[in-house]
């Protein structure tokens, strides 16, 4: 079946660790976003990109970093420099342009500082 | 710029009840307007849209209308479902160059429903 897969579900950090999130998508979206939701908030836009080897920062981009060498896959590192990075990290991909631009949402990874 | 209004919650209501959750949206443009839904623990559903004004979107018994002159695109039910206790997010399309999605959120709404 076509969907986004990210992993881990669960992931803990220690104060001063980069960790990597892995978000791989096979629904063939040009489009890739990482969007962070805090516990009874909204969505907030942390990255995007519309194609390989190309993104821009989101709205909350300080503290991540991200990557899309391959169509596929758009990991997320949450760096040492991220003060408050405890949250859920929701990945997700779009259609090309006139195909209604719906955007579609992995099942989500948490993610605990200790 | 763009934003989303969402009524707080938790909204709580007894099986077979009807639902409305209002949104309400400011947008300089001609956005496209999308409820998701969250299960508990999960990522986000997307439970109906509307492209333009005067669109109904409707699924699994929800729907909701674009309403352009009142700004609006409120989700109802008719007869709501344990199965529908989740949050529900409304959401506005904004595009990027290139016509790529950025989708803003309203901070979302609990439901609650009891037998």
């Amino acid at each position: 079946d076509g969907g986004i897969t990210q992993s881990p579900k669960y992931l803990f950090r220690k104060e001063g660790q980069n960790v990597t999130l892995s978000c791989e998508q096979n629904l063939n979206h040009d489009a890739m976003y990482w969007y962070r939701q805090d516990p009874g908030q909204g969505l907030r836009l942390i990255y995007y990109s519309q194609i390989v080897n190309d993104f821009q920062k989101g709205d909350i981009a300080e503290g991540y970093s991200v990557s899309r060498e391959k169509k596929e896959s758009f990991p997320l590192t949450v760096t040492s420099a991220q003060k408050n990075p405890t949250a859920f990290y929701l990945c997700a991909s779009s259609n090309p342009p006139g195909s209604g631009n719906t955007i579609y949402f992995g099942e989500g990874s948490w993610l605990t500082v200790v | 710029g763009d934003s989303v209004t969402q009524m707080e919650g938790p909204v709580t209501l007894s099986e077979e009840a009807f639902l409305t959750i209002n949104c309400t949206y400011t947008a300089t443009g001609y956005p496209s307007l999308f409820w998701y839904v969250q299960y508990p623990g999960e990522g986000l559903q997307l439970l109906l849209k509307a492209t333009k004004a005067d669109d109904k979107g409707s699924n699994k018994g929800f729907e909701a209308t674009y309403r352009k002159e009142t700004t609006s695109f409120h989700l109802e039910k008719g007869s709501v479902q344990v199965s529908d206790s989740a949050v529900y997010f409304c959401a506005l399309s904004d595009l990027f160059s290139g016509g790529y999605n950025k989708l803003i959120f309203g901070a979302g709404t609990r439901l609650a429903v009891h037998p």
